[in-house]
This record gives C-alpha cells, structure tokens and sequence, in this order.
C-alpha cells in the first residue's frame, strides 16, 4: 500500500497570505495525484488531478505541482472560505490512498 | 446539476448491520464508477468501497473485506453499501463519490455524507 504524508499537519496562515501543502508518497504514483478540500460539515471538494490540472470551478489562486512522489499545493492567496483541511490522494495503484491531510487555519 | 443523495445510516449495536444508499442523478450513471469514501472522528479519509461502472468489478479496503458488500441498480441510478458485523471502528461519516472519468479513480462530485454509528 502506499502511504501518502502530508506536511505540516497544521499551517497557520494570515488571510491573504500564501500557503504551501507538501505531499509526499512513499513510492512513485507518477503524476496520478489529486488534491481535495475539506471544510466541516461539508462533502470534500476536489480541486487538482493529474497533480497539476484545476478541477472545473476551482479559482485560479490553487495551483498544484509535482510529480513521482513529491507533490506540492499553493494557495496565492488565502481567503477566509479557504480554511479548511486539504488532503492529497494517489489513484496510481491500488488500494486508493489518501494522506492524513493537512488543516490550514487562521492565524 | 449533479447531485449524490445520500440515505441510510444511524445508531447500531455492534455486530449489527445497515444498509447506505446514494441516488445519483444529473449524469449518466451507469458510465462511471462509484464509491464509498469515510471519515471516522478525528481521522482522515479512507476509501472503503468501489464498483465498476457495469456492477461487475467491485473494490473493498482491507478493513471492511469480508464484511462490507457494495452494489448498484442502475436502473435506479442508485449505488448501495451493505455493512453487516459492524464494529466500533466503522463509525464513521460515510460519503458516497463519483469517479471524474471513466478509468481514473479520482472523485469530482459527493455526497452529503451520512452518520454511522457503532455502539452499544
């Protein structure tokens, strides 16, 4: 199984700051790599696949990068609604994993 | 619009069994694979099931092998998860997701997640 860890655990960022997500997979799953946000209560929502494509609908300000098993999400700038718990997931090999994710909070 | 409704869930007794189901409407059902994704308290997210677009290929993590059974009707665009023999560690939010494309496991629409609970 391969195992997806997320760094920090927790990120205290100012509104309007940026925020860096680090992803990283214990072996290669190429660039078959997604990216979701998690806001309490709410359904996940996916933003990045294929490691760097933006979902339709997701603002300009997520950019996801990487490839193999170092994988990287950027939020530009941070706005209130983004605060949330983000989690990456491999879809190269079975089973399906996601990481722990990470909480972005406000700082 | 795609939509995912989610039914089911609630309070069981360990060892006990219930029965999700998730209505899908908006898309053509029957093309894509489903799945059933959960999140117990404090925890992050865990595949737990999927099913092939057809209903004739079926996933299932370790932890619910043996006692977890997905399904669909697409004839009801609907995708059920049967959970018998449950345990304290399945409660959980279960959310039903929607494979983006055909071939790739990775999930563009959800539902609203349903509670499950496991307790005596």
């Amino acid at each position: 199984e391969i195992m997806m860890t997320h760094s920090p655990a927790t990120l205290s960022v100012s509104p309007g700051e940026r925020a860096t997500l680090s992803c990283r997979a214990s072996q290669s799953v190429s660039g078959n790599l997604a990216w979701y946000q998690h806001r309490p209560g709410q359904a996940p929502r996916l933003l990045i696949y294929g490691a760097s494509t933006r979902a339709a609908g997701i603002p300009a300000r997520f950019s996801g990068s990487g490839s193999g098993t170092e994988f990287t999400l950027t939020i530009s700038s941070l706005q209130s609604e983004d605060f949330a718990v983000y989690y990456c997931q491999q879809y190269n090999n079975w089973p399906l994993t996601f990481g722990g994710g990470t909480k972005v909070e406000i700082k | 619009e795609v939509q995912l409704l989610q039914s089911g869930g609630g309070l069981v007794q360990p060892g006990g069994s219930l029965r999700l189901s998730c209505t899908a409407s908006g898309f053509t059902f029957s093309t894509y694979i489903m799945s059933w994704v959960r999140q117990a308290p404090g925890k992050g997210l865990e595949r737990v099931s999927g099913i092939s677009a057809s209903g004739d290929t079926t996933y299932y993590a370790d932890s619910v092998k043996g006692r977890f059974t997905i399904s669909r009707d697409n004839s009801k665009n609907t995708v059920y998860l049967q959970m018998d023999s449950l345990r304290a560690e399945d409660t959980a939010i279960y959310y039903c997701a929607k494979a983006a494309v055909a071939d790739k496991h990775y999930y563009d629409y959800w539902g609203q997640g349903t509670l499950v609970t496991v307790s005596s």
